[in-house]
């Protein structure tokens, strides 16, 4: 099946740094990726959609000159997570539509944010 | 998209039946049953769908009732690795695709 991988998996910075991740189809090209965050114990929530070759669409709530998001090929989204603060620590995770029209959506494995 | 209602948790025998209820009774005609389970630290993955008709494939079933306001998942022969939170959403057909609205999930906890 399609496959959708995140990079890093883990990742520990100082505040006040910038971290990048990666989502990356494997199989499958994706004109439109999806980026969500997940606090412990909690849900996933929606942070942007990520569209290729244009412009990020931010949730309410999300700011987007803090979570820089580039869609720059078919198969490639990056977030970069900007002046990361310890309340930014948190699991991302990417996801990009099968394509097959069921709305099936395939997951990366996500990555794991501790900002110090 | 409509809303879902599911238990926050729910406990299960290794080799018996897992049956995971979901309400969804605002759910309009178009709009499809979709469940994913996330597996602790690891992204969700889909697991199968329907509209109206009951679905099997390899990892589950699903029974939507006739008047489509619930529905059940069924793993009919549970293992220690299907412990995950479990997802039911429901969610227009799209071929672009749609992000999903994730609500709370059932965690479901396979013991020995």
């Amino acid at each position: 099946g399609a496959v959708v991988s995140q990079h890093p998996s883990r990742v520990i910075c100082k505040s006040g740094t910038s971290v990048k991740i990666e989502c990356r189809s494997l199989d499958f090209q994706a004109t439109t990726m999806f980026w969500y965050r997940q606090f412990p114990k909690q849900s996933l929530m929606l942070m942007a959609t990520s569209n290729e070759g244009s412009k990020a669409t931010y949730e309410q709530g999300v700011e987007k000159d803090k979570f820089l998001i580039n869609h720059a090929s078919l198969t490639l989204s990056t977030l970069t997570v900007t002046s990361a603060h310890p309340e930014d620590s948190s699991f991302y995770i990417c996801s990009a539509p099968s394509g097959r029209g069921v709305n099936e959506q395939f997951f990366g494995p996500g990555t794991r944010l501790t900002v110090l | 998209d409509a809303k879902t209602t599911q238990p926050p948790s729910m406990d299960c025998a290794e080799g018996r039946a897992a049956n995971l209820p979901c309400n969804h009774s605002t759910i309009s005609g178009n709009e499809y049953v979709y469940w994913y389970r996330q597996i602790h630290s690891q992204g969700p993955q889909y697991i199968i769908h329907g509209l109206k008709n009951n679905e099997t494939n390899e990892m589950a079933s699903l029974i939507i009732t006739e008047d489509r306001k619930s529905s059940t998942l069924i793993l009919p022969h549970a293992t220690l690795r299907d412990t995950a939170v479990y997802y039911c959403i429901v969610r227009v057909r799209s071929n672009s695709g749609y992000a999903l609205n994730f609500g709370k999930g059932t965690s479901l906890l396979v013991t020995p």
